[in-house]
């Protein structure tokens, strides 16, 4: 099993909707979670830190759900401007964080 | 306040050339790392420094690359006889002290090897 799993998509979705996609890691041990979306061509840029059960921004909220062990990303009434890869990073105990491939989000108009 | 920058910002040589890449962190920050990443693709993780502590170089593809961070602060990567696999975006990130804390990001360096 990856250390740390992400549906590459894409999902497509029209405005206004509700999208979510899950990111599952192998370490049980994970404390920390970061979401990061990447813009095509662009560097990463931290989305939420998740040091606990959860985390709600605006639109965007994440949970985590360690008996599972997966974190979800939320994003409602999507924008066209939401277009991007999103990618999951949970802390593996390891000195530098692991990143998933990403999942890709289209927003149509 | 000031992001990591990079620089530079696009490299184009020609292969078996050395190339060197520089990463500035934020100011403060005692974790830098750096990553590649080639098209349509994740991060791959290549080397990290943590304040004095040995980097962990457990990234690095091949003996042709090394890195090096000065005084705590800049670092740079270097990139021996170049090979046309090496082309790609070389990011470089930041974080406050490197346990649990998010990584921040710069622009990137895009390498391409002709």
């Amino acid at each position: 099993r990856k250390e740390v799993e992400q549906d590459p998509g894409p999902f497509n979705v029209p405005e206004g909707a509700t999208v979510a996609f899950n990111c599952t890691y192998s370490n049980s041990a994970s404390q920390s979670f970061f979401w990061y979306r990447q813009d095509c061509r662009k560097e990463p840029k931290l989305l939420m830190s998740v040091y606990s059960s959860g985390n709600e921004d605006g639109r965007f909220t994440a949970q985590l759900n360690r008996a599972s062990q997966y974190i979800s990303l939320l994003i409602r009434d999507s924008k066209l401007s939401d277009s991007a890869t999103y990618l999951c990073a949970p802390d593996t105990g390891r000195r530098a964080l692991t990143f998933g491939s990403g999942t890709r989000l289209q927003v149509q108009p | 306040g000031a992001g990591v920058s990079q620089s530079p910002s696009n490299k184009v040589t020609e292969k078996g050339k050395d190339v060197e890449l520089r990463c500035d962190p934020i100011s403060g920050h005692t974790a830098l790392y750096w990553y590649r990443q080639s098209l349509g693709q994740g991060l791959e993780f290549l080397i990290y420094f943590q304040g004095n502590s040995a980097p962990d170089k457990s990234g690095l593809p091949s003996d042709r690359f090394s890195a090096e961070r000065t005084g705590g602060s800049v670092s740079t990567l270097t990139i021996q006889r170049t090979q046309q696999e090496d082309s790609a975006v070389y990011l470089c990130a930041s974080s406050l002290d490197g346990s649990n804390q998010p990584q921040h990001f710069g622009d990137g360096t895009r390498l391409s090897i002709l």
